[in-house]
């Protein structure tokens, strides 16, 4: 029973360039979330889809972040432009249904050089 | 997104004693207030989760207790080990109204020495 995957484990980029950070859900889970965790902070709420559809991404940037989550394959995050400012882990959870329990991967720590 | 605080920051506690760790909400329409423990470089594992309809819930030595007046929970954690130092998150939200994205408490670092 494979659990939630992230890849990269980790990603290092310089200022300008592009992230792409990628989850692959639990077995036969259709929703996933995004969360951003800063150094000595909780985890943070980014945007939540299910298959082709943003459900709710009333915590995403409004600039250069954006989310999809296709009928195959894993979702994506993607950060454009990338700054300082976007050094986080960033960790993807996955659910069966929209009020089941949300499983964890084990996330991608992003470093901006 | 409303805010759960959560204390205190950092935890020690001697092997066998109990951890407490508390958290506080002012969101009335939260209805699902789980646990996540997280070790370092791992993502959170869920612990256990509490609905507002019971004070308490245990599973094995952890325990959420839940005041929905005072609109307050906390996590024991009795017969702490060394190998429950980890951090410890509470986080909230509304699944009645379908507004399922956890609120995090910003985390407790748990320190259990021998």
């Amino acid at each position: 029973n494979a659990g939630v995957m992230q890849n990269p484990r980790h990603l290092v980029r310089r200022r300008g360039q592009e992230a792409r950070l990628r989850c692959s859900p639990m077995k036969g889970h259709s929703h996933v979330y995004w969360y951003r965790q800063l150094p000595e902070e909780g985890l943070k709420f980014m945007v939540y889809l299910q298959k082709e559809n943003i459900i709710d991404e009333s915590g995403m940037p409004k600039e250069r972040f954006s989310a999809e989550f296709p009928k195959e394959g894993p979702s994506i995050l993607r950060i454009q432009q990338v700054v300082r400012g976007d050094s986080a882990a960033y960790f993807c959870a996955s659910s069966l249904g929209g009020t089941d329990t949300q499983y964890f991967g084990p996330g991608t720590r992003l470093t901006v050089l | 997104q409303q805010q759960v605080k959560q204390s205190p920051q950092s935890l020690i506690v001697q092997k066998g004693g109990i951890s407490i760790i508390n958290c506080a909400y002012e969101n009335t329409a939260f209805d699902y207030f789980p646990w996540y423990q997280q070790f370092p470089g791992k993502g959170p594992a869920l612990l256990i989760a509490i609905r507002p309809d019971v004070s308490e819930k245990k599973e094995g030595r952890f325990t959420i207790s839940f005041n929905k007046s005072a609109k307050q929970f906390s996590l024991h954690i009795m017969d702490s080990q060394p190998g429950d130092s980890a951090t410890y998150f509470c986080a909230a939200s509304s699944m009645g109204s379908g507004n399922t994205p956890l609120v995090f408490g910003k985390g407790t670092r748990l320190s259990v020495i021998a």
